[in-house]
């Protein structure tokens, strides 16, 4: 089946540290690739997007993704966690199949610690 | 800048009642989706419409729901007898045709009691 693997479910960091939240898609095709963030109690909101063009792509807020076909992954990242990151990250792609819906991982959520 | 809005933002209701519930996509947007998010869980492609009739529908959009876009710019998700379990998190989107991203919604806390 095609799908969308968030490889942990928790990711947990000390404020100034890197984070690193790990996708990976898996498809016949090579799918637009998208992460979004979920603050407590509020919408979705696009952090990023991989739509075929560079494969490194800079988001909103520091975070940033790269895109590898060889390994079929998408992590995010970055350099150093704020308080305001605590948030439940999703790796969304689309166009998988052709088809023009959403596929979304697990979720993972962030916490940052102090 | 342009956004998707959905009403209510919170909904209660008895199990056994018909709920509606409304979406106002990007004007400009050709495909438009709903998704749920169950508490604690992840989420859930429903059904996404496009040039006037459902173009793909998971497994959960049973007969009991059914979208409707019936004057060109609202797009309306129906439950015509909630269950408990229908007790979620719904989120409407909207994108343009090809590879973009889709907008979302604030989402409308549905609880069926």
């Amino acid at each position: 089946a095609q799908s969308v693997t968030q490889l942990d479910s928790h990711v947990s960091v000390s404020e100034g540290t890197p984070v690193l939240l790990r996708c990976n898609y898996s498809s016949s095709y090579s799918p637009s690739l998208f992460w979004y963030v979920q603050h407590p109690n509020k919408g979705l909101q696009l952090l990023l997007k991989y739509t075929s063009a560079a494969t490194l792509v800079k988001g909103i807020n520091g975070f940033e993704a790269e895109f590898k076909k060889s390994e079929t992954s998408f992590h995010l990242t970055k350099p150093s966690a704020h308080m305001s990151d605590a948030a439940e990250y999703f790796c969304v792609a689309k166009g998988i199949q052709g088809a023009q819906k959403l596929v979304f991982g697990q979720g993972t959520r962030l916490t940052i610690n102090p | 800048e342009p956004e998707v809005t959905q009403t209510p933002s919170h909904q209660v209701t008895q199990m056994g009642q018909e709920v509606i519930l409304r979406c106002v996509p990007i004007s400009n947007h050709l495909y438009f989706y709903w998704y749920r998010q169950i508490l604690g869980q992840k989420v859930e492609f429903l059904v996404s419409f496009y040039n006037n009739e459902i173009s793909e529908k998971s497994e959960i959009f049973d007969d009991q729901f059914s979208v409707e876009r019936p004057d060109g710019s609202n797009f309306t998700l129906k439950i015509r007898s909630t269950k408990l379990e229908d007790s979620a998190m719904y989120f409407c989107a909207s994108t343009r045709e090809g590879r973009t991203e889709a907008f979302f919604g604030q989402g409308t806390r549905l609880t069926v009691v």
